[in-house]
């Protein structure tokens, strides 16, 4: 099991151009999740999913997008990067027991 | 609404110490508490866990006790090493449906030798 993996793992963009995370999990989880990580402000919710073909919003949605159109992948996508979007993001899977978090994309926006 | 208060860091103690890294919740309900790790580089893992009032997680020498009377779930281990030198980030769940956490801050924990 390669458990929860995230494509890229380091990305800067300019201003206003266009990028999708992956996000991928062999565990067969129905829920996937999201997360932004800020210095001093812990992790926060900005889009989950409850199963294939279904998203909601998460603390901290506006200027994302996603998309769950298999079970095991969740886009995650930036339609016009803003500097205040740079941070590390995060990707989890869950079952009833627990989550298991991918190793994070850290995304500079200049 | 529902939030997670944790200890201020950096905090930084000699191998063997004891540890204490504070963390008291607001809900409403009644939720599932977490503390989760992250060492450099890595994403987070799951430390412990407890579901229930007075129930106590367990994992690795750290223990931390759900106290539903003063809404804490204090982190603690009894002779820290070189090793456990992490962020570390207590969390709740369970409330809205979804398993979503709400996290703390996080707290960076050095140890040194």
């Amino acid at each position: 099991n390669a458990g929860v993996t995230q494509t890229p793992k380091f990305r800067v963009l300019k201003t206003g151009q266009s990028m999708t995370l992956l996000c991928a999990q062999d565990m067969n989880h129905e829920y996937m999740y999201w997360y932004r990580q800020d210095p001093g402000m812990g992790l926060r919710l900005i889009h989950y999913s409850v199963g294939e073909g279904t998203t909601a919003k998460g603390e901290v949605p506006d200027g994302y997008n996603v998309s769950r159109l298999k079970k095991q992948n969740f886009l995650l996508g930036l339609e016009s990067a803003a500097p205040s979007q740079t941070s590390v993001y995060f990707c989890a899977s869950s079952y009833s027991g627990g989550k298991f978090f991918g190793p994070g994309t850290r995304l500079t926006v200049l | 609404g529902n939030s997670v208060t944790q200890m201020e860091g950096p905090v930084t103690l000699s191998e063997e110490a004891f540890l204490t890294i504070n963390c008291t919740y607001t809900a409403t309900g009644y939720p599932s508490l977490f503390w989760y790790v992250q060492y450099p580089g890595e994403g987070l893992q799951l430390l412990l866990k407890a579901t229930k009032a007075d129930d106590k997680g367990s994992n690795k020498g750290f223990e931390a006790t759900y106290r539903k009377e003063t809404t804490s779930f204090h982190l603690e281990k009894g002779s820290v090493q070189v090793s456990d030198s992490a962020v570390y980030f207590c969390a709740l769940s369970g409330l809205g449906g979804a398993q979503k956490l709400v996290f703390g801050q996080g707290t960076r924990l050095t140890i040194n030798p």
